[in-house]
């Protein structure tokens, strides 16, 4: 039962483009979510989170926009950099210690 | 302290034979988990620790895992009688004391393991 799902494999943008990642989720109890990139042969890394008192939060390049009625997270990459190139995994709890993850999508960079 | 470290980065074993992997956290944080992860997947929660207690269990671990953290500082996760279905990345993360499901989570790099 996935609870929280990405439903692109993947994603090309040019780069200095404007990379968006979606993130669709069904359980209403969440109220925290989080974006994290792993590259090959590494642990994920922490990039950005929201919780569900905003709709919106932003870190440098990174900005992540929650719509609770429609379940929905995104992650917006401006400018895109050839070393963004990752793949970004949506979480998402519920105020417990149980993290759920989304399946992955793999942002690539054209330079 | 460079992060969380995990040993053995890589197994292989035979199916049936039991494997123990080590979790060493970043020092200051209290909590800590273990996660699996297959090709195509997302990181799915195994089990989580505060402190030395075992307080989260995934309902859907069987009962060949176990994990422990003694002292409240490294854990040990370990799996009997390997099955093929066995093999993954096993990642385990640290987060400092905070309110609980707001904290952010850091990640080893995983041990991944193939059970032949």
């Amino acid at each position: 039962d996935q609870q929280v799902k990405q439903n692109s494999p993947s994603l090309s943008v040019q780069e200095g483009r404007i990379s968006i990642l979606n993130c669709d989720y069904t359980n209403s109890m969440f109220d925290y979510f989080l974006w994290y990139k792993k590259y090959p042969a590494e642990g994920p890394t922490f990039l950005i989170s929201i919780s569900s008192i905003k709709d919106k939060n932003e870190d440098g390049r990174f900005t992540v926009f929650l719509n609770k009625s429609a379940k929905h997270l995104s992650l917006h990459i401006v400018p895109s950099q050839p070393g963004d190139s990752a793949v970004y995994f949506c979480a998402a709890s519920s105020g417990g210690n149980q993290f759920y993850f989304g399946t992955g999508t793999s942002l690539t960079v054209i330079p | 302290d460079t992060g969380v470290s995990q040993d053995p980065r890589h197994k292989i074993t035979k199916r049936g034979q039991n494997v123990t992997f080590r979790c060493d956290p970043i020092s200051e944080h209290n909590r800590l988990y273990w996660y699996r992860q297959t090709l195509g997947q997302g990181p799915e929660f195994l089990t989580y620790f505060q402190n030395e207690a075992q307080l989260e269990k995934s309902r859907l671990l069987s009962d060949r895992f176990s994990a422990e953290r003694p002292k409240g500082s490294f854990s040990t996760l370990e799996i009997q009688r390997t099955e093929q279905g066995d093999s993954a990345m096993y990642l385990c993360a640290s987060s400092p004391p905070g309110l609980a499901g707001s904290e952010t989570q850091y990640f080893g790099p995983g041990t991944r393991l193939l059970v032949l």
